[in-house]
């Protein structure tokens, strides 16, 4: 259905739990990022990755704690949620021109997450 | 800073019909890239149009066709011969100068009825 996956699609944790969201794109891109979908607010942009390396952090609280391996994964580590963290966690994908990011090209997203905190 | 905002949280169009949904930007780059993506009840977003703000021609993709006032700061979205499938959430977003992150307006909920 799509060149980005996501896993799992549901996920409900406790505030003390540790869990992770795992995101996969068959693309073949150089750039991967994550966003956060809450009801009536922009998608916040949480992590980008260019070339497996972290290029840009917006102030994300340190209970996420990002991961990328390789170019064709990205995980997002949760620890110690608050249930203000509930959200739809988008995971995207781009080729960059370059290796930087300076390029147009569109991001591409996967299906999404949707966390819930108790 | 780069900020976009989407006026209308909710609109409705009868099928066939012509809809234009509406989008305002800010931004300082002189180089920037505006999008307008969908996102169905399915959640997955997908793109819908794209423009290069150093073209002045406005994009098309068959139904889908943009005003781009660039001195008024403008990005419409208009869907020509709206289908049931159009239904979805839709976001528009900002992308200036060297940023690789895409700044989203809060999204329009468009229901096509039959």
């Amino acid at each position: 259905e799509t060149g980005v996956t996501q896993t799992p699609r549901h996920l409900v944790m406790g505030m003390t739990n540790k869990k992770s969201l795992k995101c996969e794109q068959h693309l073949g891109h150089n750039a991967m990022y994550w966003y956060k979908q809450s009801a009536k607010k922009p998608l916040e942009l949480m992590f980008v990755y260019s070339l497996e390396e972290r290029v840009e952090n917006n102030s994300v609280p340190s209970r996420f704690s990002p991961e990328c391996p390789n170019s064709s994964h990205l995980f997002l580590h949760l620890h110690t949620l608050q249930p203000e963290d509930s959200a739809l966690y988008l995971c995207a994908s781009s080729q960059e021109k370059g290796g930087g990011l300076a390029g147009v090209n569109e991001q591409f997203f996967g299906p999404g997450t949707r966390l819930t905190v108790l | 800073a780069q900020t976009v905002t989407q006026s209308q949280p909710e609109m409705s169009v009868q099928e066939a019909e012509t809809v234009t949904l509406s989008c305002t930007y800010d931004t300082s780059e002189s180089n920037y890239y505006l999008f307008w993506y969908k996102q169905p009840p399915s959640r997955q977003m997908i793109l819908v149009i794209r423009q290069e703000a150093y073209k002045q021609q406005n994009a098309t993709e068959n139904r889908f066709s943009v005003n781009f006032q660039k001195a008024a700061k403008s990005f419409s979205l208009k869907i020509s011969d709206s289908q049931l499938g159009d239904t979805a959430m839709y976001f528009c977003a900002l992308r200036g100068g060297s940023q690789g992150n895409l700044i989203f307006g809060k999204g329009t909920k468009l229901s096509v009825k039959p």
